[in-house]
C-alpha cells in the first residue's frame, strides 16, 4: 500500500496527558498538510510543510500543538498537556508540489481519532 | 476567501445518475472548483476539479456554470460505495498566505438507496 499511512489509528488518553502522531506520507510527496476534523464538521486546517520546513500554520494550533517533519519525510504531531476540547480526528494528507496549488490534489490518511477522557 | 453553499444532505437510488449541486457566487477569476468526498471513517479523497469547462474523469464529471457562480457534481451511476459527504472547495490560483488550505464546509451527506 503507498497511500499515506497515520499511527495510530485511534488514543484514547486522559486529560494533562501529552500526546503523539505520526504521518507517513506518500513517499515521493514534498508537501504534507495537517487537519483537525470533529464531528459533523468538515476537516480544519492546522499546519503545511514543504520538505521539512513548516511554511504555515493556523490559529487553532495552540501553543500546546507542535509538529514536526525531520528530513523532510514522516511528520509527527505532538499535543502537550490535552484537554477534552482537543477530542477529534486528526488527518494528515499529502501531495506532490509540482505546479499551482489550484491544480494540485491532496492524499489523506485516514486519520487518528483521539479521545481525551 | 470565497465560500460555497450545498445542500446538507441528498438521496439516490442504485445505479441512478446524482446530481450534487454546488452554489458559489462569489467566486472569483482565479478560483478553480475542486470536489473532495469522504467516505465513513476515511479521510477526504479527491474527486476532481475544473476552473472553466467540464470536466470528466472515471469518478465523475464536473459542470460548471457559464457565469461559474454554481457548478455540479455528477455521478453517473451511484453505487453504494458512493455513500459519502461531500465537500465543493474553491481554491485560489495564486499562492500567498492562507492559499495552502482546503476551506472544508460541511458538504452533502449523500445517502444511496438499494
Amino acid at each position: 500500500d503507498t497511500g499515506v499511512s497515520q499511527d495510530p489509528r485511534h488514543k484514547i488518553t486522559k486529560r494533562g496527558q501529552n500526546v503523539t502522531f505520526r504521518c507517513d506520507p506518500i513517499s515521493e510527496h514534498n508537501r504534507l498538510y495537517w487537519y483537525r476534523q470533529t464531528l459533523g464538521q468538515g476537516p480544519e486546517f492546522l499546519t503545511y510543510f514543504q520538505n521539512e520546513a513548516q511554511l504555515e500554520k493556523s490559529r487553532l494550533l495552540s501553543d500546546r500543538f507542535s509538529a514536526e517533519r525531520p528530513k523532510g519525510s514522516f511528520s509527527t504531531l505532538e499535543i502537550q498537556r490535552t484537554e477534552q476540547g482537543d477530542s477529534a480526528m486528526y488527518l494528515c494528507a499529502s501531495s506532490l508540489g509540482q505546479g499551482a496549488l489550484s491544480n494540485e490534489k491532496l492524499f489523506f490518511g485516514s486519520g487518528t481519532q483521539l479521545s481525551v477522557l | 476567501d470565497a465560500k460555497t453553499t450545498q445542500p446538507n444532505s441528498m438521496e439516490s437510488n442504485e445505479e441512478e445518475p446524482v446530481h450534487l449541486p454546488c452554489n458559489h457566487s462569489t467566486i472569483s477569476g482565479t478560483d478553480y472548483i475542486h470536489w473532495y468526498r469522504q467516505l465513513p471513517s476515511q479521510g477526504p479523497e479527491y474527486v476532481i476539479h475544473g476552473l472553466t469547462s467540464n470536466v470528466n474523469n472515471r469518478m465523475a464529471s464536473l459542470a460548471i456554470a457559464e457565469d461559474r457562480k454554481s457548478s455540479t457534481l455528477i455521478l453517473h451511476r451511484a453505487t453504494l460505495r458512493d455513500a459519502a459527504v461531500y465537500y465543493c472547495i474553491l481554491r485560489d490560483v495564486y499562492s500567498g498566505a492562507g492559499s495552502y488550505q482546503l476551506t472544508f464546509g460541511k458538504g452533502t451527506k449523500l445517502s444511496v438507496i438499494p
